[in-house]
């Protein structure tokens, strides 16, 4: 069966830092992958999306950046953390079109 | 622009007490409309796809609905453990949107005992 893995759970960084979120999946091959952000009693905001390794879609410009270097790996950059990069960051992924996504458990991301 | 709205926005239910949770939207021809549920601090977790007008499905309690215009979650005799927030999300035909969901803003469902 499929799963999708995501870490850290919570992490808390100081403004100007770095960011690496990590993402894998499990018993898929070239799933579509995702980056959603959901700010506090907000829905789900679009981030970035993957069709295949290398090939990365940004849905809204921001300080954030996506790669993808392998099949079932998707990562979330960052260069310098803002303030209003707090939030909570999910990955997800699907098996093609017309499909559900799978979403990963989340990581809560605070900025300080 | 695909365009999705969800209300209420909140609902306090007494167990037993079975109510409806409408999800308004519109979409450069639908591919797809998905029920999730999310937990507080979890991922959400999916419950159901319709994909054309008239269609229904069932898990437990809940039976999800579609229209042209809208769906529609039906939670029957709710209990407190259907406690959560209720999410719905459009897949739009266009080829290049890589499958993307565009999500409501959804419903958080308070049931008490």
């Amino acid at each position: 069966s499929q799963t999708i893995h995501q870490w850290p759970a919570t992490l808390v960084q100081p403004v100007g830092s770095p960011l690496s979120l990590e993402c894998t999946v499990e018993g898929t091959s070239n799933p579509n992958l995702y980056w959603y952000r959901q700010a506090a009693g907000r829905g789900l905001q679009l981030l970035f999306y993957s069709v295949g390794i290398g090939q990365i879609s940004s849905e809204v410009p921001q300080n954030l950046s996506a790669s993808r270097p392998q099949d079932r790996q998707f990562i979330l950059s960052s260069k310098k953390l803002l303030l209003s990069d707090s939030g909570f960051y999910l990955c997800a992924w699907s098996v093609r079109a017309g499909t559900e996504a799978f979403f990963g458990q989340g990581t809560r991301l605070t900025v300080v | 622009e695909d365009q999705v709205t969800q209300s209420p926005e909140a609902l306090r239910l007494q167990e037993g007490e079975s109510s409806s949770l409408n999800c308004s939207y519109t979409v450069s021809g639908l591919r797809g409309l998905f029920w999730y549920r999310q937990d507080p601090g979890k991922g959400p977790e999916f419950l159901f796809t319709l994909y054309s007008a008239g269609e229904e499905k069932e898990k437990e309690r809940l039976k999800a609905t579609l229209t042209k215009k809208e769906s529609f979650l039906h939670i029957t005799a709710p209990k407190p453990e259907d406690s959560a927030t209720y999410l719905c999300a459009v897949q739009a035909q266009i080829k290049a949107a890589g499958n993307k969901l565009t999500f409501g803003g959804g419903t958080r469902v308070l049931v008490k005992p």
